[in-house]
Order: C-alpha cells, then structure tokens, then sequence
C-alpha cells in the first residue's frame, strides 16, 4: 500500500515558466513533508521541507504547499531553469521523526531551454 | 568538507556471495540509515541507526546486515539471503531523529550481482 503518491512520473516545462509538482498521502498522521532533488547517480539532496502546521513554506524559488484536508502537498518551482531537470521525491513522516520516512517514487522534471 | 562517503560506487558480485557496502560520515550525526532504490522506485528503508551500538530493522531488512562500532560508519552487507540484491543503494545520516529537517544523502552504490 502506497502510503505517498506522486502520480506524474514525468513533468516536462519551458524555462522560465513555472512548474508544480504534486504528492498526494493517504496516512493522515503524517505531519511532516519534505521535498529532495536527485540528479542521476548522485544520491538526494533536501530542498524543503514543511510541517503540517502550516500550509505553506517558501525558499527562494521554491515553495510547498499543503492541503490537509486534500491530503496533497505542491512544489513549485518559479522561474524553472534548465538546472532544476532532476527527478523530484516527495517525503513525510509522523511527529517529524527521520527514522520513518517515506518517499513517492519521484517525478522526473525536465525544464526546456 | 563535511560529508558522506559510500564506496564502492560501482559493484559487480556473482550470485550467493555475501557484499558489504561502505558509508562513512564526517558530519558528527548521530543518526545513519540505508536506503535501496530500484528503477521506477521511491527510496525503501533497509537499516537505520540512531546512536552507536545501536541499529533498528527498516521495511525491507531481510537479507540484510549492518553494524554501527563507530559514529561515522554505518556499514552495509547484502547477503547471499536477499532474493533480489541488484539496486542502487544509498545511505545518509542526519543530526538525529525529530524535527531535524533533512537527510544528508551519500553519492549511492550501485550493485550489479551476475
């Protein structure tokens, strides 16, 4: 049982527009999301992160928001740049906790020059 | 730098040979995990440690072994028990368990068993 769902395998945008990434979870006790960034054969980089007690974070150009009620969390991306094509994971965890991630099975971002 | 090392980054191993995967980290984190990922796959948890002398069975710990004598290093082994070992395999570390926000990510090992 999937427990977080990235259901877009792939995204495919032009640079400089915005991209949104989407994660849907079905485990309502999870109160912690994250966002990592992968190039191929490199391990995850965290990008960010937001607990449930907001409903969104913002990091430069990137920002999460969350829906509680919806069960679905965003990334967007704005402006997309070529730099940011990486297949993305979306992440959560109950009570914040590290040992008990889970992880979507990514989407993979492609930004057009 | 600060950081995590895993080696080696690529591995080939014939079928029922025991493999250990190497991860060490500069970064004084109390925490370290191993993570297996397959194509089309998100990241499954094999192995966590949360202080040393200490580690905790992930979701998918059959066929695995890990040992944790010191803070930096959080050795894996793929034994010959585990039905399906080829995978890239990564492993982190964090400050500690809550709340701490992100896992800091080695570059992976690859495993190829023939």
């Amino acid at each position: 049982d999937q427990q977080v769902k990235q259901n877009s395998p792939s995204l495919s945008v032009q640079e400089g527009r915005i991209s949104i990434l989407n994660c849907d979870y079905t485990n309502s006790m999870f109160d912690y999301f994250l966002w990592y960034k992968k190039y191929p054969a490199e391990g995850p980089t965290f990008l960010i992160s937001i607990s449930s007690i907001k409903d969104k974070n913002e990091d430069g150009r990137f920002t999460v928001f969350l829906n509680k009620s919806a069960k679905h969390l965003s990334l967007h991306i704005v402006p997309s740049q070529p730099g940011d094509s990486a297949v993305y994971f979306c992440a959560a965890s109950v009570g914040g906790s590290n040992y008990k991630l889970t992880f979507g099975k990514g989407t993979l971002l492609t930004v057009n020059p | 730098d600060g950081g995590i090392t895993q080696s080696p980054k690529y591995l080939f191993r014939k079928e029922g040979q025991n493999v250990t995967l190497s991860c060490e980290q500069n970064l004084n984190h109390d925490a370290m995990y191993w993570y297996r990922q397959d194509p089309g796959q998100g990241l499954r948890l094999i192995y966590y440690s949360q202080i040393v002398n200490d580690f905790q069975k992930g979701d998918i710990a059959e066929g695995y072994s890990v040992s944790r004598e010191k803070k930096e290093s959080f050795p894996l082994t793929v034994t010959s028990a585990q039905k399906n070992p080829t995978a890239f395999y990564l492993c982190a570390s964090s400050e500690g368990g809550l709340n701490t926000g992100e896992l800091f990510f080695g570059e992976g090992s690859r495993l190829t068993v023939l």
